[in-house]
């Protein structure tokens, strides 16, 4: 069945570092990809997604492109702040919805 | 915006206790669902619904039930809590069934339950 693995955590950088948070997914056919964000004490909010190879989903300086070949959608963001310290899980639609299981990512000053 | 509501952030109930989630979505959503979220094991899917009156068991149903009566309100029921349905709850819904982007699933701020 459809999975999604991604990069265990956690994840500790500095101010302005730059972040890759590794995603692969499984699935049959061509599933859209999603990465999700939750700060902390709150619930998930949809960060940005793909629909089809080669897509870029952007937001909030965040990047990640849908690749069929690899079967990844890595989530990347060149210089990061404070106020992304959160857990980021990435998502696969297909047929049904599934996460992975969440990188927490602090960032210090 | 599409918004999804969880009827209380924190709850602290007592074992034995029956337990009600609420939760409410006001997009018309065909698709609701439960998750709870422990650390380490990211979110598991408790139950979720489809259509009103509708309901099929996520990967941890034991110990919860669900009522749909309402497209709009979708309600997680712990029947007799135990202390290790300590966790947070979240409620998510999702336009409709089907694949790609009619999937995207629109969270609630989660309740945090706990049981002494």
């Amino acid at each position: 069945g459809d999975s999604v693995t991604q990069m265990e955590g956690p994840v500790t950088l500095s101010e302005e570092a730059c972040l890759t948070i590794n995603c692969t997914y499984t699935a049959t056919g061509y599933p859209s990809l999603f990465w999700y964000v939750q700060y902390p004490g709150e619930g998930l909010q949809l960060l940005l997604k793909a629909t089809k190879a080669d897509d870029k989903g952007s937001n909030k300086g965040f990047e990640a492109t849908y690749r069929k070949e690899t079967t990844s959608f890595h989530l990347e963001k060149g210089s990061v702040q404070v106020s992304d310290s959160a857990v980021y899980f990435c998502g696969v639609a297909g047929n049904q919805f599934y996460f992975g299981t969440g990188t927490s990512l602090t960032v210090i000053p | 915006d599409v918004k999804v509501t969880q009827s209380s952030r924190y709850l602290v109930k007592r074992t034995g206790e029956k337990v009600f989630l609420e939760c409410v979505q006001d997009m018309d959503h065909e698709n609701m669902f439960w998750y709870r979220q422990d650390p380490g094991l990211g979110l598991r899917l408790i139950y979720f619904s489809y259509d009103v009156k509708m309901k099929e068991k996520g990967d941890i149903p034991e110990g919860y039930s669900v009522s749909r009566e309402k497209k709009e309100r979708f309600s997680l029921i712990l029947e007799s809590a135990s202390t290790n349905q300590t966790s947070m709850y979240l409620c998510a819904s999702s336009l409709q069934s089907g694949w790609g982007a009619k999937n995207i699933q629109y969270f609630g701020a989660g309740t945090r339950l706990s049981v002494l």
